[in-house]
């Protein structure tokens, strides 16, 4: 079935700094990926869709200057939170729609969790 | 916001079935139901989808009632694995535009 990849799984950082984290699909071409946060013992809030070579669009309250998303190919998609600080720790996960045959499900990477101290 | 309603835990004697119910009485004429579950600290992973007639894989079984305003699904035999927090979503199936929008879900404690 489909595959979603995430990568880093975990990062720690110092505050100030940026973090890029990466999502791939492995086994299909996703033109549309998603891009959730979840902070501890709260559900999955959706922060961005993805859009293969175009921009982003972003969630109400989620800062695009913040958390940059790329989308160059059909393959892989990345978020970069810029100048990161400890209220930005929380567990990223992004996901994408195999298609065009299949389910039309949402496939989900592992997440990164990410840690900024 | 979230078009489901779900309790926020249950209780599940190992080897016994799990029943999970989800309520969905706004649900429109073309948007599918869907389940997934996110164990401790992984991604959300795909369980089952139906849009009237009950469905099975080997995962697990959704019945879903015949006016479409709740469905359940099964887990035939739980085991500990099955430990996990379980969302059903209602959303249209091939509606690239509409996000998967997960509420609380069902914190499923499978006991040994």
């Amino acid at each position: 079935g489909a595959v979603v990849s995430q990568h880093p799984s975990w990062v720690i950082c110092k505050s100030g700094t940026s973090v890029k984290i990466e999502c791939r699909s492995l086994d299909f071409q996703a033109t549309t990926m998603f891009w959730y946060r979840q902070f501890p013992k709260q559900s999955l809030m959706l922060m961005a869709t993805s859009n293969e070579g175009s921009k982003a669009t972003y969630e109400q309250g989620v800062e695009k200057d913040k958390f940059l998303i790329n989308h160059a190919s059909l393959t892989l998609s990345t978020l970069t939170v810029t100048s990161a600080h400890p209220e930005d720790s929380s567990f990223y996960i992004c996901s994408a729609k195999d298609r065009p045959s299949g389910a039309n499900v949402l496939t989900f990477g592992a997440g990164s969790r990410l840690t900024v101290l | 916001d979230a078009k489901t309603t779900q309790p926020p835990s249950m209780d599940c004697a190992e080897g016994r079935a799990a029943n999970l119910p989800c309520n969905h009485s706004t649900i429109s004429g073309n948007e599918y139901v869907y389940w997934y579950r996110q164990i401790h600290s992984q991604g959300p992973q795909y369980i089952i989808h139906g849009l009237k007639n009950n469905e099975t894989n080997e995962m697990a079984s959704l019945i879903i009632t015949e006016d479409r305003k709740s469905s359940t699904l099964i887990l035939p035999h739980a085991t500990l694995r099955d430990t996990a927090v379980y969302y059903c979503i209602v959303r249209p199936r091939d509606n690239y535009g509409q996000n998967f929008v997960f509420g609380p879900g069902t914190r499923l404690s499978v006991l040994p």
